[in-house]
């Protein structure tokens, strides 16, 4: 149950792309498409913005994308936008558990 | 329209015990995963524990094992937290949730805190 590990922190220029990894083990990310994401903005609750490693949810910006290969899974924002400055946790299934990643600060410049 | 609504967060003291509780409306926590997660200040998430549709499987994450019991109230439609032998590391957010589809967290509650200091 150690904690998926992501970069601490990413940046970007509005317009750019900006991808955050999510590296775990063949006993979650890499055992199962069940990665998902949510972004927290400071002081308020989380909010999926992928689920099963590349779904979106309705309302969620196709700007966000999700992917995964072997044991580490990607969110990519494609057109990075002031709003979408935030933090950004992956979560695996893990069968009888689930584990979240460290987070990562996405920063538009 | 799904809300979950958690209370009974406060300031315990080290070793005392404390009852979360997770309101549930627009839907039935009898058919849904449910779960607990937490967030320490300036820290990142962490799962917590889980409960199934019919209550009769638990996980928990192996920190809190022993010491936390997940439960559901089906009259008051709501999910619960027991917390025994509390310390100072589960000074945290607690987050109530749904999983939607099994794998991902499609609602959260606005989430309460519990302070562990003496």
């Amino acid at each position: 149950q150690s904690a998926l590990t992501q970069p601490r922190s990413v940046s970007g220029s509005p317009g750019q792309s900006v991808t955050i990894s999510c590296t775990g083990t063949s006993s979650d990310v890499g055992g199962y498409n069940y990665v998902s994401w949510y972004q927290q903005h400071p002081g308020k609750v989380p909010k999926v913005v992928i689920y099963d490693v590349n779904k979106r949810p309705s309302g969620v910006p196709d700007r966000f994308s999700g992917s995964k290969s072997g044991n580490t899974a990607s969110l990519t924002i494609s057109g990075l936008q002031a709003e979408d400055e935030a933090d950004y946790y992956c979560c695996s299934y893990a069968v009888t558990s689930y584990v979240f990643g460290t987070g990562t600060k996405v920063t538009a410049l | 329209e799904v809300q979950l609504v958690e209370s009974g967060g406060a300031l315990v003291q080290p070793g005392g015990s404390l009852r979360l509780s997770c309101a549930a409306s627009g839907f039935t926590v009898g058919d849904y995963w449910m779960t607990w997660v937490r967030q320490a200040p300036g820290e990142g998430l962490e799962w917590v524990a889980n409960i199934s549709p019919d209550g009769n499987v638990k996980y928990y994450v192996d920190s809190v094992k022993g010491r936390f019991t997940i439960s559901r109230d089906n009259a008051k439609n709501s999910l619960l937290l027991q917390m025994n032998s509390l310390r100072a590391d589960d000074t945290a957010i607690y987050y109530c949730g749904r999983w939607g589809g099994n794998t991902w967290l499609d609602y959260w509650g606005q989430g309460t805190l519990v302070t562990v200091s003496s």
